[in-house]
């Protein structure tokens, strides 16, 4: 089964708004990252949350994680042209020995100038 | 310290042919992952390597598909015979360390592979 879901699959939304993105999965994890995708190109690492903390910020990224609802949420705020691409978040479960990240499907952001 | 390194970064193949995709890991990490991805999906794992080793090969098509890190030298994707289906961006990932839980992972170009 799909672990880490993206919700929603699109959005778009005005520049200068707040853009947020909503992740959930199905077992207990290490730690969630999102990563940012430019269309056509590599992943770009955005943040890591352990799975003991609740909340992390970088620069105008605020990442949340509740571990009793399985769910993350990225919020981006003061959205840029430039902050158009898929965001995906991977999840690191608990497995022994697992090193692997499992994806989600990814959320297409579009930001309209 | 330059990032992670594919190459190529287009590879196109006929049929049949062999795909040989090469991933050089960032400065001081030996731990290199392979993931692929279809068209508007997201990430997929294939396999975990520390150098010389292959440590979770469990997303890895039992046919056709192998990997190797050596003690020296890049990481390599083979793929053998390749059929349309492999038509993907495949990316490799490198980290530091591990500690318990998976450490960041970071990634390179990709490459991209067309089956014609």
């Amino acid at each position: 089964s799909q672990q880490g879901e993206e919700d929603p699959q699109a959005l778009s939304i005005q520049e200068g708004e707040n853009a947020t993105m909503n992740c959930s999965y199905k077992t207990s994890i290490n730690n969630l990252q999102w990563y940012r995708q430019n269309s056509g190109r590599g992943l770009v690492h955005l943040i890591l949350i352990r799975s003991n903390e609740r909340e992390k910020h970088s620069g105008r990224l605020r990442v949340t994680l509740d571990t009793s609802k399985k769910s993350s949420s990225l919020l981006i705020t003061a959205s840029r042209a430039a902050d158009t691409a898929s965001y995906f978040c991977a999840t690191d479960p608990v497995i022994q020995g697992a090193q692997k990240l499992v994806f989600g499907q990814g959320t297409r952001l579009t930001i309209n100038p | 310290n330059a990032g992670v390194m594919q190459n190529p970064r287009h590879l196109v193949r006929r049929r049949g042919q062999e795909a040989r995709l090469r991933c050089s890991p960032m400065k001081g990490h030996s731990h290199v992952y392979w993931y692929r991805q279809l068209p508007e999906e997201g990430l997929k794992f294939m396999v975990y390597l520390q150098k010389e080793n292959i440590i979770d090969e469990s997303g890895m098509p039992k046919e056709r598909f192998s990997a190797e890190f050596p003690k020296e030298g890049p990481s390599i994707l083979r793929i053998q015979q390749v059929v349309r289906g492999d038509s993907a961006a495949y990316f490799c990932a490198s980290s530091l360390r591990t500690s318990g839980g998976t450490d960041t992972q970071y990634f390179g170009p990709g490459t991209r592979l067309t089956v014609l």
